[in-house]
């Protein structure tokens, strides 16, 4: 099947800096990814809908000027999280479509010490 | 909205015994059903599908039955094994298009011990 790779898989980060995350659909095209937050023991809550070549469209309640994602290319979304705090601690995960079935990245392990 | 309810878990069985993870749905229009599986550290991976009513989706010795009349989407599998422990999630989608949202329930641990 196609695959979706995202990167890097775990990072560790101080208070303040900002980390960016990778997602590349490695033998398929996707106009559309989306990025998807994990709490520990819970459900993956979708933050944003990531369009080559146009804006994202973020769910509510997602910062978009904490959260930037740029879709620049039909195989590449990044997801940059801005002036990271402890809380924004998480499992990040991408998915794209490819006909009929999501695939998904490995996910991101973001710490914020 | 749409909405999925999963049963919480953990879910904790021996090796070879029989696993039902149930999964209720609430949806407007006619959604495709979806259980992924995830196991630690990884992102999911699709384990069966289906798309309309009565349709079983299979794989791996699991199976699912689409069932309109009770909005469920129940997963199973007959003898599970310890390779079987990780979360599953089941999933909903509404749009027909190749890029659509999926709407997750919370998960379901399951535990699979010798």
């Amino acid at each position: 099947g196609a695959v979706v790779s995202q990167h890097p898989s775990r990072v560790i980060c101080k208070s303040g800096t900002s980390v960016k995350i990778e997602c590349r659909s490695l033998d398929f095209q996707a106009t559309t990814m989306f990025w998807y937050r994990q709490f520990p023991k819970q459900s993956l809550m979708l933050m944003a809908t990531s369009n080559e070549g146009s804006k994202a469209t973020y769910e509510q309640g997602v910062e978009k000027d904490k959260f930037l994602i740029n879709h620049a290319s039909l195989t590449l979304s990044t997801l940059t999280v801005t002036s990271a705090h402890p809380e924004d601690s998480s499992f990040y995960i991408c998915s794209a479509w490819e006909n009929t079935e999501a695939f998904f990245g490995q996910g991101t392990r973001l710490t914020v010490v | 909205g749409n909405s999925v309810t999963q049963m919480e878990g953990p879910v904790t069985l021996s090796e070879e015994a029989f696993l039902t993870i149930n999964c209720t749905y609430t949806a407007t229009g006619y959604p495709s059903l979806f259980w992924y599986v995830q196991y630690p550290g990884e992102g999911l991976q699709l384990l069966l599908k289906a798309t309309k009513a009565d349709d079983k989706g299979s794989n791996k010795g699991f199976e699912a039955t689409y069932r309109k009349e009770t909005t469920s989407f129940h997963l199973e599998k007959g003898s599970v094994q310890v390779s079987d422990s990780a979360v599953y999630f089941c999933a909903l989608r509404i749009n027909t298009g190749t890029a659509s949202k999926l709407t997750f329930g919370t998960g379901t641990r399951l535990q699979v011990t010798l």
